[in-house]
């Protein structure tokens, strides 16, 4: 019963390398989110997927892409990175008018 | 602009006493709001939920209320205990049973003292 993975767990990037967050869940869910955490911010939206082959942009999405592989993976791609992308990457799914279920995070830093 | 404002970054509370968490939002349209849990380098989890047709909603010593009028919730928790120390996120969404998608507070780390 593993929900939701995420991995890597721990990432350093330099400025301007690229990579990818990778997301995975088990529990068949249509909809599938990356979120952000940053002290004093919460948790903002980056992008989010309503359904396998659609994707729309959240609150902060600048500087990332996103791709829904299946209706499984929903990875999270850094094309160049940035010192402002240093965060905690959470992954979540769910079905619609039931809550969310996260994985246990990508702790990023750019340097 | 923060939609869903946690203005208390911080709580500490005796064992065994009342925790009160507040949350206020901006957007008339949210139809419903959430509680999330956040242990260190866990993902948030899911606490308790309230509708906007309802005020209150209770389960074991978690209790949310909602006051649409102020657009303003609240957890309360009693009593408290060590292990509920943990970053408390409210969260919001418009037409959720549609699609709609979660706003998150900037969270409220909660203490409980022994």
């Amino acid at each position: 019963n593993a929900g939701v993975t995420q991995t890597p767990k721990f990432q350093v990037l330099k400025t301007g390398q690229s990579m990818t967050l990778q997301c995975a869940q088990d529990m068949n869910h249509n909809s599938m989110y990356w979120y952000r955490q940053d002290p004093g911010m919460g948790l903002r939206l980056i992008y989010y997927s309503a359904s396998e082959g659609t994707t729309d942009k959240g609150e902060v999405p600048n500087g990332y892409n996103v791709s829904r592989l299946n209706k499984r993976e929903f990875s999270l791609r850094l094309e160049s990175a940035a010192p402002s992308q240093t965060s905690v990457y959470f992954c979540a799914s769910s079905e619609v008018g039931y809550g969310y279920t996260f994985g246990s995070g990508t702790r990023l830093t750019v340097v | 602009d923060q939609q869903v404002k946690q203005n208390s970054p911080s709580l500490s509370v005796q064992e065994g006493r009342i925790s009160i968490l507040n949350c206020d939002y901006t957007n008339s349209m949210f139809d419903y709001f959430l509680w999330y849990k956040k242990y260190p380098a866990e993902g948030p989890t899911f606490l308790i939920s309230i509708s906007s047709i309802k005020d209150k909603n209770e389960d074991g010593r978690f209790t949310v209320f909602l006051n649409k009028s102020a657009k303003h919730l609240s957890l309360h928790i009693v009593p408290s205990q060590p292990g509920d120390s943990a970053v408390y996120f409210c969260a919001a969404s418009a037409s959720y049973n549609q699609g709609g998608k979660l706003i998150f507070g900037q969270g409220t780390e909660l203490s409980v003292k022994p």
